[in-house]
């Protein structure tokens, strides 16, 4: 069964520093992954996702993620962050043949100014 | 574009009544929508899958008889919360899986439906 970890529960970043946020995945073949990001009270925003081909994914506002096999992750970076960006972040996985797709417990994002 | 409604976006009610969110697909058919389940401050938990014409398939300790799917067309699924308790409050999400898209997995999210049970 796929499993995700997001390692950081909670980080702050100063605006205008770079982000990265951790996301670790256990599969069997190879993934889907996914992040999205969720503001108090909506749903989920899709930030990028990576299927195939190259691992340096981009995706929107800025941020980029890179599947690295050998390790099992797909962490998400941001050269510079904005207070916008402020927020949780979910990391998720899903399988070729499933349907589901499965969680991590989500990093949330303070922005200090 | 891959819209995913939910309605109602937020409810109120009191213990013991029964309450449907209704989730819908938009702009594109979906043969499977998912209903997740997100207290606060915590990630989403997949509650169950639901397939259009059939019996959704729930996820270990999801009580079936509490928490009814049904998914009568390629565009709608309904999850009703029966005899809800103020532990059902919760914040719950819908999200669909395009029937075009054999190749990958893709969810399609909803907005979220925040459940209060007084």
């Amino acid at each position: 069964a796929q499993s995700v970890t997001q390692p950081d529960i909670h980080i702050t970043v100063s605006e205008g520093a770079s982000l990265e946020l951790r996301c670790n995945y256990s599969y069997g073949a190879t993934p889907y992954l996914f992040w999205y990001v969720q503001s108090p009270g909506q749903g989920l925003q899709l930030l990028l996702k990576y299927f195939s081909g190259d691992t340096l994914v981009q995706g929107i506002k800025g941020f980029e993620a890179e599947f690295k096999r050998s390790q099992s992750s797909f962490n998400l970076r941001k050269p510079s962050v904005h207070w916008s960006d402020a927020a949780e972040y979910f990391c998720a996985v899903g399988a070729r043949s499933a349907g589901d797709m499965r969680f991590g417990a989500g990093t949330r994002l303070t922005v200090k100014p | 574009g891959a819209v995913v409604s939910q309605h109602p976006s937020w409810v109120i009610c009191k213990s013991g009544t029964s309450v449907k969110i209704e989730c819908r697909s938009l702009d594109f058919q979906a043969t499977t929508m998912f209903w997740y389940r997100q207290f606060p401050k915590q990630s989403l938990m997949l509650m169950a899958t639901s397939n259009e014409g059939s019996k959704a398939t729930y996820e270990q300790g999801v009580e079936k008889d509490k928490f009814l799917i049904n998914h009568a067309s390629l565009t709608l699924s309904t999850l009703t919360v029966t005899s809800a308790h103020p532990e059902d409050s919760s914040f719950y999400i819908c999200s669909a899986r395009k029937t075009s898209a054999p190749s990958y997995n893709e969810q399609f999210f909803g907005p979220g439906t925040r459940l209060t049970v007084l």
